[in-house]
């Protein structure tokens, strides 16, 4: 049981490049999120999804598009990234079931755009 | 939407004191708020949490505090450790949907 695995971990791009970030989870969660980590700040929600075929914006969601085509991947495309794109990037999950349940986050990828 | 303030910024306390991180949330639907440690480059960890129908909640030296009415919930540790040096986040969600909406965060410093 690997929980939230994210891929790349650190990721150098430069100013107009396109790149997805990958997110995969074997809890067969169904609420799926995607959030940014500036320094010195906390995590704002970026896209969010409650089940496969289902996406919604968060905070932050300019600039991204997410799908989500089956329960375990959500991943996260930057379609034209720019120096304001750099950041840590955070992928969770919960259950959707019994009241709120707890999120379990992936280990980053730390994005750096040049 | 949901908008949460966290204070203080940054917290220094001898080791073996106790340590008070509270948080102000605007949504007054919101009735589930976590707290998440994170250490230096390493992902947010849950610590605890607590629903509204709960006032408070421990778990051996960290306890959660929530007050609905004024909107507003603290950590409590006590009898710091230098391993409670971290980023300390409270965040508060409503029970249905998946937005969680964070705090800005409390950098905790033990000092040995």
């Amino acid at each position: 049981n690997a929980g939230v695995t994210q891929t790349p971990k650190f990721q150098v791009l430069k100013t107009g490049q396109s790149m997805t970030l990958q997110c995969a989870q074997d809890m067969n969660h169904e609420y799926m999120s995607w959030y940014r980590q500036d320094p010195g700040m906390g995590l704002r929600l970026i896209h969010y999804s409650v089940g496969a075929g289902i996406t919604d914006q968060g905070e932050v969601p300019n600039g991204y598009n997410v799908s989500r085509s089956t329960t375990e991947d959500f991943p996260l495309r930057l379609l034209s990234a720019a120096p304001s794109q750099t950041s840590v990037y955070f992928c969770a999950s919960r259950a959707s079931t019994g009241g709120n349940q707890p999120q379990h986050f992936g280990d980053g990828t730390r994005l750096s755009i040049l | 939407g949901e908008n949460v303030e966290q204070h203080p910024s940054t917290l220094s306390v001898q080791e073996g004191d106790s340590a008070v991180i509270k948080c102000t949330y605007s949504d007054s639907a919101s009735n589930y708020f976590p707290w998440y440690k994170q250490e230096l480059g390493k992902r947010p960890q849950l610590i605890i949490d607590i629903r509204s129908n709960v006032g408070e909640k421990k778990d051996q030296r960290i306890a959660v505090t929530l007050n609905k009415t004024a909107k507003h919930f603290s950590l409590h540790i006590t009898e710091t450790q230098p391993e409670d040096s971290a980023v300390y986040f409270c965040a508060a969600s409503r029970a249905a949907g998946n937005k969680l909406t964070f705090g800005g965060g409390t950098r905790v410093l033990v000092k040995p």
